[in-house]
């Protein structure tokens, strides 16, 4: 079916600690990934994305890895930092949904809470 | 550069009630989407807009329509409102046919 979802629906870790935020896909056809960080209150803002013909996407603190082998994604971010803390959604886009980039399946997202 | 706008914020309704929802899409961007989020629903898409043609529509009952206009502005209207369509009504904008959706802050529709 259409479902995005998310392995964890809090997590919490200490400052400085790298965070994981998995995320699995149910649609082989999806060829685009996004996550996205929404803080209270805010709409969701691009972290980072990654296209289906790669597994690994570095920016600046986080990295993206894709298994299409197993429909997976997660979103390493490194030495996190209290502003870190929010919900993080993972999305997927495929030609199944219209093609059309602009509909995204959001995933039910995962509250990330930082402790100092 | 402007970010995308929504207006208004905040809004209360009442049942059988009709709203729309205004969206201002950062400048040079002609693709306009507009997604609904509920704590139980999470973040669902409503349709996307493109040239002021509907590219794509989400899983709505036709009480959810929206148009954009030749500036890329575009307009959502829910009609008969129900407790259930109280939401925050978020809508996105990007340059072309792909590439990274900017939200804007969100319209809090709460319906009595």
């Amino acid at each position: 079916g259409e479902s995005v979802g998310l392995h964890l629906p809090t997590l919490s870790v200490q400052e400085g600690d790298n965070s994981i935020i998995n995320c699995a896909y149910s649609n082989s056809a999806s060829d685009y990934f996004i996550w996205y960080k929404q803080e209270s209150g805010k709409g969701p803002q691009f972290i980072i994305d990654i296209r289906s013909n790669m597994d690994k996407r570095q920016g600046q603190r986080v990295t993206v890895l894709l298994n299409k082998t197993v429909k997976h994604l997660s979103l390493q971010i490194a030495a996190t930092q209290p502003g870190d803390s929010a919900v993080y959604f993972c999305a997927e886009n495929s030609p199944h949904y219209g093609g059309s980039q602009g509909n995204l399946i959001f995933g039910k997202g995962t509250k990330l809470s930082v402790k100092p | 550069k402007a970010g995308v706008t929504q207006t208004p914020r905040y809004l209360i309704k009442t049942r059988g009630q009709q709203v729309t929802l205004s969206c201002s899409p950062i400048s040079g961007h002609r693709s306009v989407s507009w997604y609904q989020q509920t704590p139980g629903q999470g973040l669902q898409f409503l349709f996307e807009y493109f040239s002021e043609t509907q590219r794509n529509k989400g899983n709505f009952p036709g009480r959810f329509s929206g148009r954009q206009f030749s500036n890329s502005r575009s307009e959502m209207n829910v009609s008969t409102l129900e407790l259930g369509d109280s939401a925050l009504y978020l809508c996105a904008s990007r340059r072309g046919n792909t590439g990274e959706l900017f939200f804007g802050e969100g319209s809090r529709l709460t319906v009595l």
